[in-house]
């Protein structure tokens, strides 16, 4: 079975870098689909962030393009959020995802994380 | 950039309700090819959220039949018959046909 499982700090301080690893048991990160990070913000609104795909190729929300890095780690079958120059407005709940095929889940996020808490704060 | 807009944002129920959820997109999400990428999922505390329906109308595996998609262009409907306790939480739509972009949620809650 497909599991996903974040892990970082839950503590970062403002003009810092969020730092973030997603690790995926049961499926191989470069054997297909994109793998993705979405973040809630306190009052629920859900924010795709981006992702990086299985051939390594990445997308981000063009609202965070020029903070955001999402990369990988293929030997411990693991990707990363790396998210610049933070201020209390990143604080949030992170959670990454797999984005699934087009016949099984037509490219819906079918597998998520458990999630991770974020609070930006000095 | 698309917006999407769920209504409406709090729905108190009974259990055995039936129930439907708008989710209004601010351009049609059908693609030149002709495939429309909108999904549904539900959001319980402390959970992670969980897919129901896919591609508008396609039941995930292990959901119930009692949930239901329909819709086109830029209006669709989740239906929810029969409303059970497990159903409680939140429900957001997800367009991923220009990117992606969430509904901001409808809280399913007891009456």
């Amino acid at each position: 079975d497909v599991q996903l499982q974040e892990s970082g700090p839950g503590l970062v301080k403002p003009s810092q870098s969020l730092s973030l690893t997603c690790t995926v048991t049961g499926y191989s990160i470069t054997s297909d689909y994109a793998w993705n990070w979405i973040r809630q913000f306190p009052g629920n609104k859900l924010e795709w962030m981006g992702y990086i795909s299985y051939s390594g190729s990445t997308s981000y929300n063009p609202s965070l393009k020029s903070r955001i890095s999402i990369t990988r780690d293929t030997s411990k079958n693991q990707f990363f959020l790396q998210l610049n120059s933070v201020t209390t407005e990143d604080t949030a709940t992170y959670y990454c995802a797999r984005r699934g095929g087009m016949t099984t889940a037509y490219l819906a996020m079918d597998y998520w994380g458990q999630g991770t808490s974020v609070t930006v704060s000095s | 950039d698309v917006v999407v807009t769920q209504t409406p944002l709090s729905l108190p129920v009974s259990f055995g309700d039936q129930v439907s959820i708008s989710c209004r997109s601010s351009q049609s999400l059908a693609n030149s090819y002709g495939n429309t990428y909108l999904s549904w999922y539900l959001h319980k505390p402390g959970q992670s959220p969980q897919l129901l329906i896919y591609g508008i109308s396609n039941r995930f595996s292990g959901v119930p039949d009692r949930f239901s998609g329909s819709g086109s262009g830029t209006d669709f409907t989740l239906k929810i018959s029969t409303i059970k306790p497990e159903d409680l939480g939140m429900y957001y739509c997800l367009q991923g046909t220009h990117q992606y972009t969430f509904g901001g949620g409808t809280k399913l809650e007891i009456k």
